[in-house]
């Protein structure tokens, strides 16, 4: 089983600063199958990223995954008011699919 | 826009089945581009996931649950079910089922909460 371990656990930031967010495989991750999810309070996940780099359909260009083999980033170029959620990472390159801990990016 | 909507009962009792149906719409079950999964997220905690089902009936399973779990599918209602067996507190969870493709888990229903409790 791949076990992802995300960091920070929260983020404290302003409106229109720069977030980085960081999750790492504890092997290499197949075909770099690497999404991120965004999650609100009493919502589902939101998918945001898959194969590490590709923006899900209707996600705002502000939000850009990177990353390959064990290493990967979630970048928000500019935080939205409405960007403030908890972010997962997950991988589908092998059974079974895991997920991150999750960051928190909260408003400071 | 394909949809899910999960639906169950909300409290189980210990050592009981929890049994819980997601309805698709806006899209075939039987498409044969997707894997039909359940996903669950215990209060405040993260994200585990539970197993999938292809429509043809070929099933991958969560090992640390595969004791317990039965995942079908019933194409001619586009739904498919879940059924736990055995249930403890530690089953105390928001359910999710969702749509695993080429782009990851693109489509989530809203979830639904149950509670293992006498």
């Amino acid at each position: 089983e791949i076990v992802l371990t995300q960091s920070p656990g929260t983020l404290s930031l302003s409106p229109g600063e720069r977030a980085t967010l960081s999750c790492r495989a504890s092997q290499s991750v197949s075909n770099n199958y690497l999404a991120w999810y965004q999650q609100k309070p009493g919502q589902a996940p939101r998918l945001l990223i898959y194969g590490a780099s590709s923006r899900a359909t209707g996600i705002p260009d502000r939000f850009s995954g990177s990353g390959s083999g064990t290493d990967f980033t979630l970048t928000i170029s500019r935080l939205e008011p409405e960007d403030f959620a908890v972010y997962y990472c997950q991988q589908y390159g092998s059974s079974p699919l895991t997920f991150g801990p999750g960051t928190k990016v909260d408003i400071k | 826009q394909v949809q899910l909507q999960e639906s169950g009962p909300g409290l189980v009792k210990p050592s009981q089945t929890l049994s819980l149906t997601c309805t698709v719409s806006g899209g075939s079950i039987s498409s044969g581009n997707y894997y039909w999964t359940w996903i669950r997220q215990n209060p405040g905690k993260g994200l585990e996931w539970i197993g999938y089902i292809y429509y043809s009936g070929t099933t991958y399973y969560n090992p640390s649950l595969k004791s317990r779990l039965t995942i079908s599918v019933d194409t001619s209602k586009d739904q498919f079910s879940l059924k736990l067996s055995s249930v403890t507190a530690a089953d105390t969870a928001v359910y999710y089922c969702a749509m695993y493709g080429d782009y990851a888990l693109s489509n989530w229903g809203q979830g639904t909460l149950v509670t293992v409790s006498s």
